[in-house]
């Protein structure tokens, strides 16, 4: 199985709604990143993961909050979007412990907060 | 600071013919991966091809073959025998080895357009 699953695949939120965005991987991998991705744009990378605890935060507003439940799921909070938030955000996961570590992405939840 | 550089935003190439994707990159690090990834308008993101700094040898994945050259940070992508399930956004990305450092250096990106 080298599969990262997100649901939903798709998400319209109001401003004052709180939604959660899901990922999950059956791969083993201890790394699980949340990256955000506007039309033709290279993915940003929002926060990782590592062994279930943050390791990076990418200055990401509060509005979004993560959650490594497991290390095999990994959940985006999110709550009073703002409309320039709509975009496709993408789970990825990959080893830590050896040098072969490529992402191996999920298809993405594309949002729009209106 | 490492950064990735893709200069052809577009391109577009005829079914069965080859094509070169282009992307140079800046560092100062003499270890690191470097990446191509294709997404498709399916959104995936997928990896294509992985090229270890330390390895002389080009990579090839069957159609897939890269040109790096790490003295002058250049890491071209060949589409060899051109689908039209290639047509995709190509992105070039760039990985340190130093400490634990988990982040991707993205190039802006080449969309490709494939012509039957």
């Amino acid at each position: 199985d080298t599969e990262v699953t997100q649901t939903p695949k798709h998400l319209v939120m109001g401003m004052t709604n709180k939604k959660s965005l899901k990922c999950e991987q059956h791969m083993g991998h201890r790394a699980m990143y949340w990256y955000k991705q506007k039309a033709k744009k290279p993915p940003e990378l929002m926060f990782v993961y590592s062994y279930e605890k943050l390791s990076i935060n990418e200055s990401v507003p509060s509005r979004f909050s993560p959650e490594c439940p497991n290390s095999s799921l990994l959940n985006l909070h999110l709550h009073a979007l703002q409309p320039e938030d709509s975009a496709l955000y993408l789970c990825a996961s990959s080893r830590l412990r050896t040098a072969n570590t490529e992402a191996f992405f999920g298809q993405g939840t594309r949002l729009t907060v209106v | 600071a490492q950064t990735v550089t893709q200069s052809q935003p577009e391109m577009s190439v005829q079914e069965a013919e080859t094509v070169t994707l282009s992307c140079t990159y800046d560092t100062s690090e003499s270890d690191y991966y470097l990446f191509w990834y294709k997404q498709p308008p399916s959104r995936q993101m997928i990896l294509v091809i992985r090229q270890e700094a330390y390895k002389q040898q080009n990579a090839t994945e069957n159609r897939f073959s890269v040109n790096f050259q790490k003295a002058a940070k250049s890491f071209s992508l060949k589409i060899s025998d051109s689908q039209l399930g290639d047509a995709a956004m190509y992105f070039c990305a760039y990985r340190s080895l130093a400490g634990n450092n988990r982040k991707l250096i993205w190039g802006l990106g080449t969309s490709l357009a494939v012509n039957p």
